[in-house]
């Protein structure tokens, strides 16, 4: 298995602008997350999907960022307007089951606004 | 209050020096998990181990080890003889059930740099 597939690997950007970041899960998990991480704040959970549908998004600072997944195997975090705050890795992770098994990260995707 | 604390922000050691990295939780939980990840410098967060609360056997892997203790409700990981391979950031993390879904909360981490 090629593992979670996270594009693009690295985004910049300027303040204001549209930011799409995408990931495949590894097939047949059913569980999806979607991490920042900063200096500041280190790693962050921002929302989970079970099944494709969002079980918990307390973690999404706020109305700027959304996330989708359409099916099992894709799913977006979208920002709109990015700010220079948002600038981090983005982590996307996926699992099979439940909350006792371990998560397979994808490689990141670096963001920086400008 | 942490959910996960780890209380060491970076550490530093020789090349052969034992390590311990503290891990303490905080959950209410009966039945929950606690895992070990490890982030080298490339960027990628690896899966190191998964323990659920009902086993508290500690847990050896070749010159990784942990020590599950409910009492004190830590999970500590040990790593013997380092290596300078061994120099990442390593997280502790729980899941647990709240509110009728699952809740998963990762720590600070903990910055090992193992020297020569």
């Amino acid at each position: 298995d090629a593992g979670v597939i996270q594009s693009p690997r690295h985004e910049v950007t300027e303040m204001g602008q549209e930011v799409t970041l995408r990931c495949k899960p590894i097939s047949g998990h059913d569980y999806l997350f979607w991490y920042r991480q900063t200096m500041m704040r280190g790693l962050e959970l921002l929302i989970y999907f079970n099944n494709n549908v969002p079980i918990d998004d307390s973690g999404m600072p706020e109305d700027r960022f959304s996330a989708k997944m359409p099916n099992a195997s894709f799913s977006t975090l979208k920002i709109q307007p990015s700010e220079p705050r948002d600038s981090a890795v983005y982590f996307c992770a996926s699992s099979s089951g439940s909350r006792e098994n371990e998560q397979f990260f994808g490689p990141g995707t670096r963001l920086t606004v400008l | 209050a942490q959910k996960v604390t780890q209380a060491q922000t970076e550490i530093s050691v020789v090349e052969k020096e034992d390590v311990t990295l503290d891990c303490v939780y905080e959950t209410r939980d009966t039945t929950y998990y606690l895992f070990w990840y490890k982030q080298p410098p490339s960027g990628e967060l690896v899966f190191l181990i998964r323990r659920n609360s009902f086993d508290e056997q500690n847990e050896i892997s070749g010159r990784y080890s942990w020590n599950f203790q409910k009492s004190t409700s830590s999970f500590n990981f040990t790593i013997t003889a380092s290596q300078v391979v061994d120099s990442a950031v390593y997280f502790c993390a729980l899941s647990e059930r709240r509110d009728n879904f699952n809740k998963f909360y990762f720590g600070s981490g903990t910055k090992l740099n193992v020297k020569p």
